[in-house]
């Protein structure tokens, strides 16, 4: 059954630092999406992506974060300068339509552990 | 904004229980509604849905009704195992909206 994988599913980095986290999405999969889970807290929505470019964005999603596709098959989020309350589960999932058209499916997460 | 309410964890249960999990929703729009669910270690995965009002979404003897006039979409089984002790996120998205809302989870505990 195809999935969604993230990689690495946990990494820890220094306050300040640029974080890459990594997902390959189901291949047939043409929207892209970001959540992230803080301890404790509600999983939140922070960015779709269709078509090479952001289709939506929460409050969260501010400067300091980025998507990018830069191949046929990764999908990335970076934190430029990370702090501490970046620290939190992030979740990729894709979907084949988006608009609430088909299901979204999850990785199953990276942890990131900001220090 | 739109928003999932969901009972508050854990429940704790012997197996063979009867299980509901409370569920309800706001919404500007008419949304569709899941359930996702978290086994130990591993991702969301979507447990079942509904798109219309009076839809029964089901999966794995897992049951919710999309109740519009209640504004809910309550989580039922009718005898659980062990193997269901797991995190259930009750969600919806409105159409038009990429985004999935998710309640906060209620994380549940079988005991044999």
């Amino acid at each position: 059954e195809p999935e969604v994988t993230q990689t690495p599913s946990h990494q820890v980095t220094q306050m300040g630092q640029e974080v890459i986290l990594r997902c390959v999405p189901i291949s047939n999969h043409l929207y892209f999406y970001w959540y992230r889970q803080i301890l404790g807290q509600k999983v939140e929505f922070l960015v779709s992506f269709y078509n090479n470019e952001i289709s939506e964005k929460s409050e969260i999603f501010d400067d300091q974060f980025s998507v990018e596709r830069p191949d046929g098959s990764n999908f990335t989020l970076k934190i430029r300068s990370t702090k501490l309350e970046d620290s939190a589960m992030y979740f990729c999932a894709s979907s084949e339509v988006g608009r609430g058209g088909t299901e979204a499916f999850f990785g199953q997460g990276t942890r990131l552990t900001v220090v | 904004g739109d928003s999932v309410t969901q009972m508050e964890g854990p429940v704790t249960l012997s197996e063979e229980a009867f299980l509901t999990i409370n569920c309800t929703y706001t919404a500007t729009g008419y949304p569709s509604l899941f359930w996702y669910v978290q086994y130990p270690g591993e991702g969301l995965q979507l447990l079942l849905k509904a798109t219309k009002a009076d839809d029964k979404g089901s999966n794995k003897g897992f049951e919710a009704t999309y109740r519009k006039e209640t504004t809910s979409f309550h989580l039922e089984k009718g005898s659980v195992q062990v193997s269901d002790s797991a995190v259930y996120f009750c969600a919806l998205s409105d159409r038009g909206d990429d985004k999935i809302i998710f309640g906060k989870g209620t994380r549940l505990h079988i005991l044999p």
